[in-house]
This record gives C-alpha cells, sequence and structure tokens, in this order.
C-alpha cells in the first residue's frame, strides 16, 4: 500500500542551526501538507501546498519556516535557525484530491529535538 | 473560526467494555467534514474515519460506530468490546470549506487494560 514517508525519524539540533526535514508523498497526490505536535499536545497545522506554491499558512508558520517540492518526489520542511520552542513531532501528509473531501495520508512523523 | 473540544483528557477501561470518546466542534461553515485519527504510542497517525456534514447516518465498522448528531454539533465514536490494542490517542478533527487546513481536538488517551 502506498505511504508517506518521512526522513529522518529523528533528529537533534542546536539552537539557532538549520534543520530540513524530508517527506516523500504518496506518488500520485498533488496537495501536501505539514503538521506539528508538541509533546503531549495536538496537532497543529503549518502549511498546505499545491501546484508549486503555498496555498495556505498557519501564524504558526513564520519567516523562519520555508516549504519547497524541489524535485518531482520530495517535499521539505525547513526551519532557519531553530528555536527550543520549535522541538516536536513534525507530520507531512499529502492528498490526491483537491478540496475539502479527500482524506490526508500521514507520514510517521519526524521528531525534532532542539537543544 | 473552527473549533474542536474533545473534553475527555484521559480514559481508562477494562478490556472488553466498551467505551465513547466525546467530540464538539464548533464551525460557521455550512458543509464540513469531521475525522477521527488514532495515534498509537509508536506516533503515527492512522486515518479511521470521515463524514461530511450533510450525512448524519452513523457508521459501524467493526467494533467501532461512529455517532454525528449535527443538532448538538457532536461526533462521538464508540469502541464495543475494547481490546489493549485500542490503546493510543484518538483525535477529533476538523475542515470545513473556507480553507484546507485540518482542525485537531486536544485528543483522548485511550488506556485499555487487560
Amino acid at each position: 500500500e502506498p505511504e508517506v514517508t518521512q526522513t529522518p525519524s529523528h533528529q537533534v539540533t542546536q539552537m539557532g542551526q538549520e534543520v530540513i526535514l524530508r517527506c516523500v508523498p504518496i506518488s500520485n497526490h498533488l496537495y501536501f501538507y505539514w503538521y506539528r505536535q508538541i509533546l503531549g499536545q495536538k496537532v497543529e497545522f503549518l502549511v498546505s501546498f499545491y501546484n508549486n506554491e503555498i496555498s495556505e499558512k498557519s501564524e504558526i508558520f513564520d519567516d523562519q519556516f520555508s516549504v519547497e517540492r524541489p524535485d518531482g518526489s520530495n517535499f521539505t520542511l525547513k526551519i532557519r535557525s531553530t528555536k527550543l520552542e520549535d522541538s516536536a513531532m513534525y507530520f507531512c501528509a499529502s492528498q490526491f484530491a483537491g478540496g475539502h473531501t479527500g482524506e490526508l495520508f500521514f507520514g510517521e512523523g519526524s521528531r525534532l529535538t532542539v537543544l | 473560526a473552527q473549533k474542536v473540544t474533545q473534553a475527555q483528557t484521559e480514559i481508562s477501561v477494562v478490556e472488553k467494555e466498551d467505551v465513547t470518546l466525546d467530540c464538539v466542534y464548533e464551525t460557521r461553515d455550512t458543509t464540513y467534514y469531521l475525522f477521527w485519527y488514532k495515534q498509537p504510542p509508536s506516533g503515527e497517525l492512522v486515518f479511521l474515519i470521515r463524514r461530511n456534514s450533510f450525512d448524519e447516518q452513523n457508521e459501524i465498522s467493526g467494533r467501532y460506530s461512529w455517532n454525528f448528531q449535527k443538532s448538538t454539533s457532536s461526533f462521538n465514536f464508540t469502541i464495543t468490546a475494547s481490546q489493549v490494542v485500542d490503546s493510543a490517542v484518538y483525535f477529533c478533527a476538523l475542515r470545513g470549506t473556507s480553507g484546507s487546513r485540518l482542525t485537531f481536538g486536544e485528543g483522548t488517551q485511550l488506556t485499555v487494560n487487560p
């Protein structure tokens, strides 16, 4: 069964360092998302991406964050200068159909620990 | 603005008991979609169900059932004859038509004891 894959599964970094989290969405999906979950808290929307541009972003997704689809398969989230409060699980998700009916398929998450 | 409330932070039951997880939502959209996800200890998010706002028919899938009541803005989830493997955090989520984001509730930690 097709799945969304994320790397790394866990990354530890020093405050102020740049981090890139990678995702390979399901191959025929067109809509891509990043969500994050601070330990013990709810899952929060960060950004959605379609047709090589951001379609929606939350207030969390400030200038420190960026997303990119550098080739036909990868979808990345970059945090330019990490802060302690960026420590969280980051989930990538993809969706085949547009609009609001499509089912989101989530990856297994990348845990980021900022020291 | 959209909001999802899962008032039960933690529930603990003994195996074979039935358990209901509550979800109440708020949205101004007339069309919207409701979801339940399971997050086992391994951390991934597992899709369980999607319902749209114009279909209030309840649904049963094996030991799982969902009760959608638009009049009370609730979308409750019942596990019948719970098993230890059901132990997980369960999230209710909402997506409206005014954007693409899923709004999640705070989650309910379900522990099923043998």
